[in-house]
């Protein structure tokens, strides 16, 4: 996992309450993505970016937001958090959307809604 | 849209024997597949890709990839398994619509001393 560290590494937070996870890289790889791993359903696209400022939604965008101010990090808000968004959340970057390009993933943030 | 398909929820085998962890994947255009490994606790770790070439892959830790294009299949094998080969694993293809990984629902494996 090295070259892409996330924040916090567990968090336990109330409904209703906002909560922002982080996702920072040393690589300057353009884009990057939030995922969210529950069982039965493996990884779903959250938002992705494409460069600074540049984002747009995944599979299961609704009740989170983005924000990409600098390259090296990429923040994911869930604006009130609800129980069904217990989770863990991982954050991956890719040098190229190019087809031989894979992703470097980073430990992940396991979330806790209660 | 491009997809991959794990059949199986969890794999169980015995220490030293051979392990298959299948995929099939469905893509217009070629292929371009990846399996990813994830230890207890810890994120999606790269194992190997197949792009273009020879139909058998070699990856990370002894695993190897068999590409074949007339079942649309891409199995992950060893020869031998360890028990520190028990994780998730998953497989991924590239999406030629809009470039990103799609990845399969992840297969447990468990390996039994």
């Amino acid at each position: 996992d090295a070259g892409i560290t996330q924040s916090p590494r567990h968090k336990v937070t109330e409904t209703g309450t906002p909560v922002t996870l982080r996702c920072h890289q040393t690589e300057n790889h353009r884009y990057m993505y939030w995922y969210r791993q529950d069982p039965g359903h493996g990884l779903r696209l959250i938002h992705y970016s494409y460069g600074v400022k540049d984002t747009d939604k995944g599979e299961v965008s609704d009740g989170y937001s983005v924000s990409r101010s600098k390259t090296e990090d990429f923040l994911l808000t869930l604006e009130s958090a609800t129980s069904s968004q217990t989770s863990v959340y991982f954050c991956a970057i890719s040098e190229s959307e190019s087809r031989n390009y894979g992703y470097t993933f980073g430990s992940g943030t396991r979330l806790t809604v209660v | 849209a491009q997809s991959v398909a794990q059949p199986e929820d969890q794999v169980n085998v015995a220490e030293g024997n051979p392990l298959t962890v299948k995929c099939t994947y469905s893509v217009s255009g070629n292929p371009y597949l990846f399996w990813y490994v994830q230890y207890p606790n810890r994120g999606l770790q790269f194992l190997l890709k197949y792009i273009t070439g020879d139909n058998l892959v070699k990856g990370s830790y002894g695993f190897e990839a068999e590409f074949n294009k007339s079942q649309t299949s891409f199995h992950l094998k060893k020869p031998s398994a360890l028990v520190s080969d028990s994780a998730l694993y998953f497989c991924a293809v590239r999406d030629s619509g809009n470039n990103r990984l799609a990845f399969g629902k992840g297969n447990q494996v468990v390996v039994i001393p």
